[in-house]
């Protein structure tokens, strides 16, 4: 099975800033690479697929980048609306989540 | 618009039976893929169990293997889980996703979840 390492667990961040969040696969899985954001109490929403790909209606400053076994997931500018915890997904070899990333307020 | 609705979670004990459905809206149901999503409290998503849009194949976690069957209904658009002899690491909120494609792709749409709870 394939492994899916995020990091940081957690990254505290002001409205603003231009943040990266890191997910590793334990081995190439091409471009098949998802993130995705959730909100307490809520369902995962797809952000990026294909490793760098917008899903319709996700904002611009949303940005994906990697392939193989590592990959990124960058906002350039922080708003209120993102304090969330994201996840990455393999789809390479049947399906696999990163353990996650919240991304708090400073 | 697509609209995916889970039903049938519940607070069970140990070994019982359990089957959740998902009613689906808005899009081709036949045409797509579908998954079934737990996370348990505190813990990221893990994929369950998934079945093609033909329903020629199914994919299921380890832990699940044996134990839980995955189905489709496309005449009424309806997917189920049928979970068995459940254990109370199975205690989780299950997501019903619509899968962007035929297998492997990601998860497009997601339902609202359900709780299952496993507790004598």
């Amino acid at each position: 099975d394939i492994q899916m390492t995020q990091s940081p667990s957690t990254l505290s961040a002001s409205i603003g800033d231009r943040v990266t969040i890191t997910c590793r696969a334990s081995q190439s899985v091409s471009n098949w690479l998802a993130w995705y954001q959730q909100k307490p109490g809520k369902a995962p929403k797809l952000l990026i697929y294909k490793a760098s790909s917008l899903e319709s209606g996700v904002p611009s400053r949303f940005s994906g980048s990697g392939s193989g076994t590592e990959f990124t997931l960058t906002i350039s500018s922080l708003q209120p609306d993102d304090f969330a915890t994201y996840y990455c997904q393999q789809y390479s070899s049947l399906y696999t989540f990163g353990q996650g990333t919240t991304l708090e307020i400073k | 618009e697509v609209q995916l609705l889970e039903s049938g979670g519940g607070l069970v004990q140990p070994g019982v039976s359990l089957r959740l459905t998902c009613a689906a809206s808005g899009f081709t149901f036949s045409s797509y893929a579908m998954t079934w999503v737990r996370q348990a409290p505190g813990k990221g998503p893990e994929c369950v169990s998934v079945i093609s849009a033909t329903g020629g194949s199914t994919y299921y976690v380890a832990s699940v293997r044996g134990r839980f069957t995955i189905s489709r209904d496309d005449s009424k658009n309806r997917l189920f889980l049928q979970m068995n002899s459940l254990r109370a690491e199975d205690t989780a909120v299950y997501y019903c996703a619509k899968v962007n494609g035929l297998w492997l792709s990601p998860f497009d749409s997601w339902g609202q979840g359900t709780l299952v709870t496993v507790s004598s």
